[in-house]
């Protein structure tokens, strides 16, 4: 079944306390991202990837790293993470040029900085 | 500034009553807008993308339309199960592959 995994699905940690977010598509996709949704605001990108080795920053990349060593793979990374990256997160990936194709959504990781 | 909003924020209708959505946006040029739909608990799941002004899609009881300005997304003699969020997405000239969203429409169909 082609599908995007996302992992934790709900974290709860404390300011400051570096964490991990795993993604992983099996559908050979070249385009990976992510983003937050926080309500009342639509998604907003943190990083994208076009292909192993080449990301980049989207609208809202401060306090976030990323790495994509794999096709498959695209962990997220908070270094120190603080209370205002509390929300929910999705990793997408699609076909070719990302932007223009459907993209594939896992079913998100909330977190929770206190 | 280029953005996209959509209307209402909630809609509740009865099952069986049609309605519709809207999706607005300010552009330097459209590239390609795409319909999502969001589940409680769930990331977005692909309906649409449309390319240019005039085009249509159907998909059972949703139909998306598209103009220079706006987007509808017509939901015909809606079901319970419709009830989800719906998310619009822009993909502008000058993006680099980026897409705006709305924050989307939160539509509850009450059977």
């Amino acid at each position: 079944e082609a599908q995007v995994t996302q992992n934790p699905r709900y974290l709860i940690t404390v300011t400051g306390k570096k964490l991990t977010v795993t993604c992983s598509q099996n559908m050979n996709h070249e385009y990976m991202s992510w983003y937050r949704q926080d309500p009342g605001l639509g998604l907003r990108q943190i990083y994208y990837s076009m292909n192993v080795e080449v990301t980049d920053k989207g609208d809202v990349p401060e306090g976030y790293k990323v790495s994509r060593k794999e096709k498959r793979n695209f962990p997220l990374i908070l270094e120190s993470p603080s209370p205002n990256q509390t929300s929910l997160y999705f990793c997408a990936s699609s076909d070719q040029s990302g932007g223009n194709q459907p993209q594939h959504f896992g079913d998100g990781t909330r977190l929770s900085i206190l | 500034e280029d953005q996209v909003t959509q209307s209402p924020e909630a809609l509740r209708l009865q099952e069986g009553e049609s309605s519709s959505l809207n999706c607005s946006y300010t552009v330097s040029g459209l590239r390609g807008l795409f319909w999502y739909r969001q589940d409680p608990g769930k990331g977005p799941e692909f309906l649409f993308t449309l390319y240019s002004a005039g085009e249509e899609k159907e998909k059972e009881r949703l139909k998306a339309t598209l103009t220079k300005k706006e987007s509808f997304l017509h939901i015909t003699a809606p079901k319970p199960e419709d009830s989800a969020t719906y998310l619009c997405a822009v993909l502008f000239m000058d993006s680099n592959y980026q897409l705006i969203w709305g924050a989307g429409t939160k539509l509850i169909i009450k059977p």
